[in-house]
């Protein structure tokens, strides 16, 4: 079936860091891929999204790119803040589907 | 302001007294959904539906029921809740039209059934 891997956290940097959270699929097909994040005490609000095959989606500072070759769509940010401190989920859907597939998610803490 | 409420935000029962957690949205979205999150297992489905009348199981529907009445509503039910089914429960919405990117999320049910 359709899954989703994120690199296990959690992630530890210092303030102004670059910023790498891994992410892979697996699906039947062509899936629309999603990063989701939640500070703390919170719900889940969308950061960016992928339709297609070499998109770029970015947010935020945070980008990541729809990889079809490797099947990846990696999170990254040039330079992080304290700000930036919550729980990333990688995500995907298949299109005209009505299920979102999450991964694990990735807990990140920024360090000032 | 658009938005997913959900009620209670905190709850502590026994095993096997029944409860609800309601969900609310103001977007007249014809889509809602529940999760649960549990700790190094991310975000799981448990029901989700279409519009009104219209439900379909997720990928963990077991203990669980849900009801659409209404199209702003879309409560969570545990008959028989059981310790297993501690977690933290999010509702959420999307449009039909503009896909799951449009998803909303509530802030969240944090549930301790003991």
């Amino acid at each position: 079936g359709n899954s989703v891997t994120q690199m296990e956290g959690p992630v530890t940097l210092s303030e102004e860091a670059f910023l790498t959270i891994n992410c892979t699929y697996t699906a039947t097909g062509y899936p629309s891929l999603f990063w989701y994040v939640q500070y703390p005490g919170e719900g889940l609000q969308l950061l960016l999204k992928a339709t297609k095959a070499d998109d770029k989606g970015s947010n935020k500072g945070f980008e990541a790119t729809y990889r079809k070759e490797t099947t990846s769509f990696h999170l990254e940010k040039g330079s992080v803040q304290v700000s930036d401190s919550a729980v990333y989920f990688c995500a995907l859907t298949m299109n005209r589907d009505d299920k979102i597939i999450f991964g694990k998610g990735t807990r990140l803490h920024i360090l000032p | 302001e658009a938005q997913v409420t959900q009620n209670p935000r905190y709850l502590i029962t026994v095993t096997g007294k029944k409860l609800t957690v309601t969900c609310s949205q103001n977007m007249n979205h014809e889509y809602m959904s529940w999760y649960r999150q549990d700790p190094g297992l991310g975000l799981r489905q448990i029901y989700y539906s279409m519009n009104v009348e219209v439900t379909d199981k997720g990928d963990v529907p077991e203990g669980y029921k849900v009801s659409r009445k209404e199209k702003r509503n879309f409560p969570l039910i545990l008959e028989s809740p059981s310790p297993n089914q501690t977690s933290l429960y999010f509702c959420a919405s999307w449009s039909g039209l503009a896909g799951l990117e449009t998803q909303y999320f509530g802030p969240g049910t944090r549930l301790l059934v003991l």
